[in-house]
């Protein structure tokens, strides 16, 4: 485990269904992250909080809302998905922003049918 | 916008033979990272680069930057089976950004 806890670990979900990933750090960092990893591309910036505040939006489709309620936890809620929205989405932490490096979690594969 | 060019793209080397993996990137940064990722697995952060001339080494890799020159290497040496895996570069360009590299992915054959 390395500090940064994704559940769950595999997802497949219909393009009507609604579900949401879930992170969690006790590292005591300040920011998280939310990245996708598609098979084909280069890891993508999503989402980026810094003590609970949405910082960065990467022109992410309105599809994925994410929720950051305290500075360990963030939320990726999913609904109405495309099948090419099938990835490995990661979640990381850093002490701040200022880019000394992030944590990874494990990740959520997920497949939309 | 930022460009960072891993190359190669796949590796298939010897055990016991040395290589290299180059990372370019397309604007001013300071600040390199290298991360490993194994299959089904997260991203493992390996070396930190803070400077120009910066190198660090763990085992049988060895990462450097050169800031100037918008390059950053990672050297393996003697290579075994267990280094299979794919290598990713990534540049810090401020804010909050931290762009990735499309990855090299390593196959050491014993």
């Amino acid at each position: 485990e390395t500090g940064v806890t994704q559940t769950p670990r595999h997802l497949v979900m219909g393009m009507t269904n609604k579900k949401s990933l879930k992170c969690e750090q006790h590292l005591g960092h300040n920011a998280m992250y939310w990245y996708k990893q598609s098979a084909k591309k280069p890891l993508e910036l999503m989402f980026v909080y810094s003590l609970e505040e949405r910082v960065e939006n990467n022109s992410v489709p309105s599809r994925f809302s994410p929720e950051c309620p305290n500075s360990s936890h963030l939320f990726l809620h999913l609904h109405t998905l495309q099948p090419e929205d099938s990835a490995l989405y990661l979640c990381a932490s850093s002490q701040d922003t200022r880019g000394y490096g992030y944590t990874f979690g494990s990740g959520t594969r997920l497949t939309v049918v | 916008e930022l460009k960072v060019e891993q190359n190669p793209l796949f590796l298939s080397m010897q055990e016991g033979k040395n290589y290299t993996i180059y990372c370019n990137y397309s604007t001013t940064s300071d600040r390199l990272y290298w991360y490993r990722q194994d299959p089904g697995k997260s991203l493992e952060s390996l070396f930190v680069l803070l400077s120009n001339g910066a190198v660090k080494q763990e085992g049988r890799l060895m990462a450097s930057l050169d800031t100037k020159a918008r390059l950053s290497t990672l050297h393996i040496t003697a290579a075994v089976h267990d280094l299979s895996a794919t290598y990713f570069c990534a540049v810090y360009t401020g804010g909050f950004k931290t762009i990735f590299g499309a990855g090299t992915r390593l196959f050491v054959k014993a």
